[in-house]
């Protein structure tokens, strides 16, 4: 199963909405997460079940979609915010993420 | 506290073999699967290996299949990655990671710092 995110790259100011999407090739239910990876930490789960929040992750992150069309919403961004985001599907094996999309300040 | 560590990432040259460990500690290491997921250089991360907590449900990435094999010891809260063949394409930071569910893959919910791998003659 292919993830494509989009866009791989975008420029945001504190306070913006942000909205990331992922598609999958294939149907996957809501098997579909999302995960934050700063540079030199490991990767951090925030969303899971395609819109469930993990628990300790902030509420302004939000996640929708089912099937094949995805989104992660940032409702307003944070200075800590500004990290690469993945999705991946859980759905069936070989478990594929998306290209990732970097969040940089504007 | 739950804690990931990863060891066993050195420098190999093309051809040879290597073998990651991660000892975990702060929960109850066979009550879950577990995962190797790596980064590459510049890259995006690319999930590698998924083992139940029984190891009877195993699964590999394409691109290491035939030559990685993962395995875990409950005893020892441990858990391995056996990487064979390598070539320059398995330079990466490897990553053990927690899943939250016991058998088939679901959320990975819980990672280490990761250990780096350089393949390089």
């Amino acid at each position: 199963i292919q993830m494509t995110q989009s866009p791989s790259s975008l420029s945001a100011s504190v306070g913006d909405r942000v909205t990331i999407t992922c598609r999958a090739s294939q149907s996957i239910n809501t098997y579909l997460n999302w995960y934050q990876h700063k540079p030199g930490r490991a990767p951090s789960l925030l969303i899971y079940a395609a819109s469930t929040l993990e628990s300790g992750v902030p509420s302004r992150f939000r996640g929708y979609g089912s099937e094949t069309d995805f989104t992660l919403t940032i409702t307003s961004l944070q200075p800590e915010d500004f990290a690469t985001y993945y999705c991946q599907q859980t759905y069936s094996p070989p478990l594929t993420f998306g290209g990732g999309t970097k969040v940089e300040i504007k | 506290e739950v804690r990931l560590v990863e060891s066993g990432g050195d420098l190999v040259q093309p051809g040879r073999s290597l073998r990651l460990s991660c000892v975990v500690s702060g929960f109850t290491f066979d009550d879950y699967a577990m995962h190797w997921v790596r980064q590459a250089p510049g890259k995006g991360l690319e999930w590698v290996s998924h083992i139940s907590w029984n190891s009877v449900s195993i699964d590999y990435a394409d691109s290491v299949k035939g030559r990685f094999t993962v395995s875990r010891d409950n005893a020892r809260n441990s858990l391995f990655l056996e990487m064979e063949s390598l070539s320059a394409e398995d330079t990466a930071v490897y990553y053990c990671v927690r899943d939250q569910r016991s058998l088939t893959a679901f959320a990975l919910d819980y990672w280490g710092q990761g250990t780096l791998v350089t393949v390089s003659s």
